[in-house]
């Protein structure tokens, strides 16, 4: 079964400045996809940023970026120039493509961005 | 990009009612939806795999007769709470998977509970 660990329970930053959060996984599979979703306090869930395992390349959406380490199982997510819009709770979550059909979610990090 | 629509947003009964949360993929066929709880400050608790066309698989310690899923078609899913308590109360949401956007799950807006 994969796991997926957010160890950072929360993070503060502030406005402007740039801030990552952490996130490591486990598994077996070698075809998989890795999502960072963002939970506002409007508690909706929205899609960040995702990567595939295959590519090498580290994605980017504007402002957010991730440094993907597929040998050391981890997938951190950088935010630059930090807005107060992104006050929120961060999850990162697993799909493996061979073993199942669910999304695998971590605890989640609740990032502060202060004036 | 691709939508889930769920409502009610927020609905407020009594103990021993029913209530039934749709959900609805809007631009895209959704061959799988999922349901989902969640308490504050926690993450997503799975509930059940709603399939198109068959039986929703639930996670283990989910009641399948108190909380019905139904999905009927490739665009909706409905969640059934029967017979609801005061220990039903929580935010609920619901996702359906785009097979042809890159695997990701998109998510309804939830639907917040309250058995009074």
């Amino acid at each position: 079964a994969q796991t997926v660990t957010q160890s950072q329970p929360e993070m503060s930053v502030q406005e402007a400045e740039t801030v990552t959060l952490s996130c490591t996984y486990d598994t077996s599979e070698n075809n998989y996809y890795l999502f960072w979703y963002k939970q506002p306090p409007s508690r909706q869930m929205i899609l960040v940023i995702r990567q595939e395992a295959y590519k090498q390349q580290n994605a980017t959406e504007n402002r957010f970026s991730v440094n993907f380490q597929k040998a050391a199982k981890s997938f951190s997510l950088k935010i630059s120039d930090s807005q107060l819009g992104d006050t929120a709770m961060y999850f990162c979550a697993f799909f493996g493509v061979t073993s199942g059909s669910r999304l695998t979610f971590g605890e989640g990090t609740q990032l502060t961005v202060n004036p | 990009g691709a939508v889930v629509s769920q409502h009610p947003s927020w609905v407020i009964c009594k103990s021993g009612t029913s209530v039934k949360i749709e959900c609805r993929s809007l631009d895209f066929q959704a061959t799988t939806m999922f349901w989902y709880r969640q308490f504050p400050k926690q993450s997503l608790m799975l509930m059940a795999t709603s399939n198109e066309g068959s039986k929703a698989t639930y996670e283990q310690g989910v009641e399948k007769d108190k909380f019905l899923i139904n999905h009927a078609s490739l665009t909706l899913s409905t969640l059934t709470v029967t017979s609801a308590h005061p220990e039903d109360s929580s935010f609920y949401i619901c996702s359906a998977r785009d097979w042809g956007g890159g695997l990701a799950q998109h998510f309804g807006d939830g639907t917040r509970l309250s058995i009074l």
